[in-house]
């Protein structure tokens, strides 16, 4: 069965630029999340689906951010306009209960 | 608000030496209790659980953790090393009930030295 896929695995944009990350959960995996790591930085929140609907966006830096998950499958978050401080690794994870599993991260760079 | 403490930044240990893990969290309720290893260039992949039950884990590639609550802790432990354990390791924990988020640790960097 395949993982949680996400694309792209690296992402060099100047800031004010717009960048788009995408992930594919496993089949099956109502639960989606969106998480982030700043360098030297715990791995934080960002927010959570239930299909195609946002349970908990609460780790949403700003409104910079959208995520949508279309149809309840794979979600895109988008970053527009990027700045400085968004450079981290995003990661995604799916979950059909309490185990998270996750995908391998999109490193982004805002120059 | 719930915190998972890693005071370990950084580790070394030589092949085949035995390694621990530290790990504690601050929550009202015993969580949900994991780890996750994250290996150069790869995703994270999840090494074990505690829900409830038995407080010794055993998970994949021969860790095992050990949940002791009067002490809030959740150390993950190997006997012996090998150099393909070298990788960044995260405690992580979820409220229980329900579906909730991961909060994670700040991580540990396994060093392996021959």
């Amino acid at each position: 069965e395949a993982g949680v896929t996400q694309f792209p695995s690296h992402s060099v944009i100047e800031k004010g630029q717009t960048v788009t990350l995408r992930c594919d959960p496993i089949s099956g995996h109502d639960n989606l999340y969106w998480y982030r790591r700043v360098m030297g930085k715990e791995i934080k929140f960002l927010l959570h689906f239930v299909k195609e609907s946002k349970q908990d966006e609460s780790g949403m830096p700003n409104n910079r951010f959208l995520a949508e998950r279309t149809g309840g499958t794979y979600s895109t978050l988008k970053v527009q306009p990027a700045e400085l401080e968004d450079s981290g690794v995003y990661f995604c994870a799916s979950s059909p209960g309490l185990v998270a599993y996750f995908g391998p991260g999109t490193r982004l760079t805002v120059t | 608000a719930q915190s998972v403490t890693q005071p370990d930044i950084h580790i070394t240990v030589s092949e085949g030496a035995s390694l621990e893990l530290r790990c504690n969290y601050s929550y009202g309720a015993t969580p949900y209790l994991f780890w996750y290893v994250q290996s150069p260039g790869q995703g994270l992949q999840l090494l074990l659980k505690y829900f409830s039950g038995d407080t010794l884990v055993q998970g994949i590639k021969g860790f095992e953790a050990e949940f002791k609550r009067s002490q809030s802790s959740f150390n993950l432990r190997k006997p012996s090393v090998h150099w393909s354990d070298a990788a960044e390791y995260f405690c992580a924990v979820v409220q229980t009930g329900g579906y909730q988020k991961v909060t994670f640790g700040i991580g540990t960097k396994l060093q392996v030295i021959p």
